[in-house]
């Protein structure tokens, strides 16, 4: 099965720009999950959704950023307007109730630099 | 919250030798699932080995194996036989046992294998 696309893979941008990324789960893989990943870091988790609802996003500073999943299959993410702290990597992952252990998905990521 | 640790930003291993990489993690949760992944330059995260809190047993994949320490909260990753391949950085997560949950990641160690 195809794994978790994402697009663009590479974003250069200037503060104050908005940009937007896109993820593609795993076909049938109901839960989506945002992470972003600052340089010499772990992931930390942005937004969750659960078919097209919103199941967690705590840790989205939504001043800037929005996320959606119309239909429950692609979502787009958004950051307007950008801030230097913004410049990392964007992981989307996907997961199964089916999956061995509820497995997350990662796809390649998005590493967005803004100057 | 759960927290994860990972203490060594870098390791380095010879080629064919043997290799540790450590991790810590603080929860109050009794049922849980620790992972490993490994990052490589193209920033897809690959499941490397995962291990269930209710099973006693160390979980074992080719020439990767764990040593999973409940009561201590340790979960290290032991590679042998390192192959220039395994040159990445290498995250431990935590996750939940309750189906969905997001990954709580470490800092993550950066392993280079020396020829």
């Amino acid at each position: 099965e195809a794994g978790v696309a994402q697009s663009p893979r590479y974003k250069i941008i200037e503060k104050r720009q908005s940009v937007a990324f896109w993820c593609n789960p795993i076909s049938g893989h109901a839960t989506l999950y945002w992470y972003q990943q600052i340089l010499g870091q772990g992931p930390k988790l942005l937004i969750q959704f659960q078919n097209n609802g919103v199941v967690d996003d705590s840790q989205l500073p939504k001043d800037r950023f929005s996320a959606e999943r119309l239909k429950g299959v692609d979502s787009t993410l958004k950051i307007q307007p950008a801030k230097l702290e913004d410049s990392a990597v964007y992981l989307c992952a996907s997961s199964s109730r089916r999956a061995l252990l509820y497995e997350q998905y990662f796809g390649p990521g998005t590493r967005l630099t803004v100057t | 919250a759960q927290t994860v640790t990972q203490s060594q930003p870098e390791m380095s291993v010879q080629e064919a030798e043997t290799v540790t990489l450590s991790c810590t993690y603080d929860t109050s949760e009794s049922d849980y699932y620790l992972f490993w992944y490994k990052q490589p330059p193209s920033r897809q995260m690959i499941l490397v080995i995962r291990q269930e809190a209710y099973k006693q047993q160390n979980a074992t994949e080719n020439r990767f194996s764990v040593n999973f320490q409940k009561a201590a909260k340790s979960f290290s990753l032991k590679i042998s036989d390192s192959q220039l391949g395994d040159a990445a950085m290498y995250f431990c997560a935590y996750r939940s046992a309750t189906p969905g949950t997001p990954l709580v990641f470490g800092k993550g160690t950066r392993l280079s294998v020396i020829a």
